[in-house]
This record gives C-alpha cells, structure tokens and sequence, in this order.
C-alpha cells in the first residue's frame, strides 16, 4: 500500500529566511504524481506545486521549489525568503491512476509551518 | 472561473441526526471527491464521483454516502451521526483527464 510521510508536524521560520518540508513516501508503481498544498488558517486547500515522476527536473514556482529524489522516494518543499502570508498547514500527496480515468490520492498528514515576523 | 463552492460553512448537529454536504465544482470539472479532516488522521478520502458514477471509495461505514447530480454538483451524507464525525469535509473537483484536484473552502461539521 501507498503511503505518504511528513515527519515534522510543526516548524516555523524567521522571515526572510528560507526552510525545507520534508516528505517521503512508499510505492512501487513507476508512474505517479506528487503535490504540495497550502492550506492557511483559513482553511482553503490550495495547489503550491506539482511534480510528474518520470520528470527528472525539479517543479519550481516562484519562491517555492522541490527536491525530487526518485530513488529515495523523498519529495520535499523548498520555500525561499519566507513570508508571513507563508503560514500554513503544508500537506504532502501522492497520487496514481487506478483504472482508466481515476487516480487515488494519499496525503500526508501535515507540517504546519509558522513564519515569524 | 469560481472555485469550488461547498455548503454549508457551518453545521452542528446532534448524535444520531443525519447531514447534508454539498458541493459545487469548478464549471467543466466532472469528478468530484470529498475527504474527511481531523487533526489526528490527517485527510481521509471518502469517495469519487465522475459523471454521477461513484467511481472510488474509500474505507468508511455505510452511514457516509453521496451521490452527483447532472450538473456535476454533489451531495454527500451521514446518517445517525457520531462524535467522531466531527470534522472538516472537504470537496475537490477535477478536470477531465486531468490530475490535479482542486478544494473547496470545506464544511465544517460539529456533532455533539
């Protein structure tokens, strides 16, 4: 069975200052899809960046880039020069196609990250 | 285009009565997926709806159901409800063919 592994429940940051999220996960298939979401205080889950496994180039978005490392099945989220807009519940998911047309996600259960003024 | 749009924000209710959630995708979207989130469990997915076809499930009682209507709108519900039902119940719509799952603002739901 898929699963998906965020083992920092709660980091915060200075402003300004870059911080890392880690993610791990486990599954044999070969072809899959890893996301980061935003989910802020005020509860609307938001899409922070996508990464398509058979892609050997890291996603990068603006001020948030990942480290993909297929090997070791790790997937983390780089944010730069952190903003207090940053604070969040940052969860990690996996996803893969079922049957033809459908996919299963799995979430991590989140890192909630708070930047500090 | 609007988001998707989920109602109500609020709900309490009592052990034993019933719930309705629903939730309106993107325009375009036709799948659409709804999970349970607790701080303990993290996100727990319920079921998929695609063209008002329950195509996914996950593992929870019979007491959870849904359902989508022509529209793409969709419905779900909990019978004779539990404290641990207490949760925040999230949609997301999808494109056709597309991979990305988009969330609603979610129903926060109060059972006591």
């Amino acid at each position: 069975a898929q699963t998906v592994t965020q083992s920092q429940p709660e980091m915060s940051v200075q402003e300004a200052e870059t911080v890392t999220l880690s993610c791990t996960y486990d599954t044999s298939e070969n072809n899959y899809y890893l996301f980061w979401y935003k989910q802020p205080p005020s509860r609307q889950m938001i899409l922070v960046i996508r990464q398509e496994a058979y892609k050997q180039q890291n996603a990068t978005e603006n001020r948030f880039s990942v480290n993909f490392q297929k090997a070791a099945k790790s997937f983390s989220l780089k944010i730069s020069d952190s903003q207090l807009g940053d604070t969040a519940m940052y969860f990690c998911a996996f996803m893969t196609r079922v049957t033809s047309g459908t996919y299963k996600y799995i979430f991590g259960t989140g890192t909630r990250l708070k930047v500090l003024a | 285009k609007a988001g998707v749009t989920q109602t109500p924000r609020y709900l309490i209710k009592t052990r034993g009565q019933q719930v309705t959630l629903s939730c309106s995708p993107i325009s375009g979207h036709r799948s659409v997926s709804w999970y349970q989130q607790t701080p303990g469990q993290g996100l727990q997915f319920l079921f998929e709806y695609f063209s008002e076809t329950q195509r996914n499930k996950g593992n929870f009682p019979g007491r959870f159901s849904g359902r989508q209507f022509s529209n793409s709108r969709s419905e779900m519900n909990v019978s004779t409800l539990e404290l641990g039902d207490s949760a925040l119940y999230l949609c997301a719509s999808s494109p056709v063919g597309g991979d990305t799952q988009y969330f609603g603002p979610g129903t926060r739901l109060t059972v006591l």
